[in-house]
């Protein structure tokens, strides 16, 4: 079975410049999650999806990030525009959504942005 | 909120050795507890979880956890650590009753040491 699959891996840009990060979940996954992983820290919630709705966004930017997961399936993460507080990792995730919180995620190899 | 704290931000432990990685958690409602680990430049893997029943879980890579209502912890152990277990642990809580959201600790680096 094919993981969670995240690009790009790696993503170096000026700040101020736009950058986009793509995430296609384990087939058959209805929650997917944006998580920001900050070094030395654990990962924090950015925004939750059941299927293609947005079900907890409240500690997403939104001035500057944005999110869609069009038909319920893949998702893209948008930072526009990049500031260098936000060089960090973006992890992707899924989850069947089955048992209301009881199941495990499965996590991306992540996508590591930084900001010069 | 939920939240979680790992106080400890490294674990030395020589290989053969007992190996305890601790957790404890602050929830509302019924915690639903998860342990994962992460290796360099990789996305975090699921290890075990705690939802309900028996309070000692059995995980992957021979680890374990413990769940404690009174001292609301939930450490994680593995018998006898080997050098590939050198990685960074985190803890993780759900509030059964709540928003649903998952909180991580901060992480623990384990070092193995041959």
């Amino acid at each position: 079975e094919a993981g969670v699959v995240q690009s790009p891996r790696y993503k170096i840009i000026e700040k101020k410049q736009p950058v986009a990060f793509w995430c296609n979940p384990i087939s058959g996954h209805n929650t997917l999650y944006w998580y920001l992983q900050n070094l030395g820290q654990g990962p924090e919630l950015l925004i939750r999806y059941e299927n293609e709705e947005a079900v907890d966004d409240s500690q997403l930017p939104k001035d500057r990030f944005s999110a869609e997961r069009l038909k319920g399936v893949d998702s893209t993460l948008k930072i526009q525009p990049a500031e260098l507080g936000d060089s960090a990792v973006y992890l992707c995730a899924s989850s069947t959504g089955t048992g209301r919180g009881t199941g495990e995620l499965f996590f991306g190899e992540g996508s590591r942005l930084t900001v010069l | 909120a939920q939240s979680v704290a790992q106080p400890e931000d490294q674990v030395n432990v020589a290989e053969g050795n007992p190996l305890t990685v601790k957790c404890t958690y602050s929830v509302s409602g019924n915690p639903y507890l998860f342990w994962y680990v992460q290796y360099p430049n990789r996305g975090l893997q699921f290890l075990l979880k705690y939802i309900t029943g028996d309070n000692l879980v059995k995980g992957s890579y021979g680890f374990e956890a413990e769940f404690n209502k009174s001292q609301t912890s939930f450490h994680l152990k593995k018998p006898s650590a080997l050098v590939s277990d050198s990685a960074l642990y985190f803890c993780a809580v759900r509030d059964g009753g709540g928003n649903n959201r998952l909180a991580f600790g901060k992480g623990n680096q384990v070092v193995v040491i041959p």
